[in-house]
């Protein structure tokens, strides 16, 4: 069935150090693809999307780019913030639902 | 942008109770909302998928008699735990689209944080 697979954490980088959350999908179809984004004792916040192979999503200084060659859609941050701690999620559209991956927390240190 | 608003953020009952938790769509109608459960380590769990006006979908494992869905307007959608353990305790979280189709993302409430005693 559809999957999503994400990167284990957790992640801990220090401020202004470059972020890569990896994220590869099953490829029944071509669902669209999302990262949400979990803040302590919040629900998810959409982060950012793609709905079609070489779309690059991004918002907030993060990107991720719809790769079909590969089946991946890898988050990305040039320099993170304290304030980006937080779970990331890998999601990809499937039979009008979302397919989640397990997460990622990320804690970045001053 | 749509907002989903869920309701309690966090509630405590004692084991043999029922709880409620609502969950709004506040600026557009949803006739599909779906309720997740999150486990410790992050694991998001789909539960049900609740439908407008019709019975809720569950996914397998899940007891429809002890997690009651009803959906009975276009804006609001309710899952009752019934007769509550300990175990049932968990951040449960309800979303919606408010565009159809897969490529529109979901809108998430900021969960409710169940303890039962």
């Amino acid at each position: 069935g559809d999957s999503v697979t994400q990167m284990e954490g957790p992640v801990t980088l220090s401020e202004e150090a470059f972020l890569t959350i990896n994220c590869t999908y099953t490829a029944t179809g071509y669902p669209s693809l999302f990262w949400y984004v979990q803040y302590p004792g919040e629900g998810l916040q959409l982060l950012l999307k793609a709905t079609k192979a070489d779309d690059k999503g991004s918002n907030k200084g993060f990107e991720a780019t719809y790769r079909k060659e590969t089946t991946s859609f890898h988050l990305e941050k040039g320099s993170v913030q304290v304030s980006d701690s937080a779970v990331y999620f890998c999601a990809r559209g499937s039979q009008g639902n979302l397919i989640f991956g397990k997460g990622t927390k990320l804690s970045v240190k001053p | 942008g749509a907002v989903v608003s869920q309701h309690p953020s966090r509630v405590i009952c004692k084991s043999g109770t029922s709880v409620k938790i609502e969950c709004r769509s506040l600026d557009f109608q949803a006739t599909t909302m779906f309720w997740y459960r999150q486990f410790p380590k992050q694991s998001l769990m789909l539960m049900a998928t609740s439908n407008e006006g019709s019975k809720a979908t569950y996914e397998q494992g899940v007891e429809k008699d002890k997690f009651l869905i009803n959906h009975a307007s276009l804006t609001l959608s309710t899952l009752t735990v019934t007769s509550a353990h300990p175990e049932d305790s968990s951040f449960y979280i309800c979303s919606a689209r408010d565009l159809p189709g897969d490529n529109s993302p979901l809108h998430f409430g900021n969960g409710t944080r169940l303890t039962v005693t």
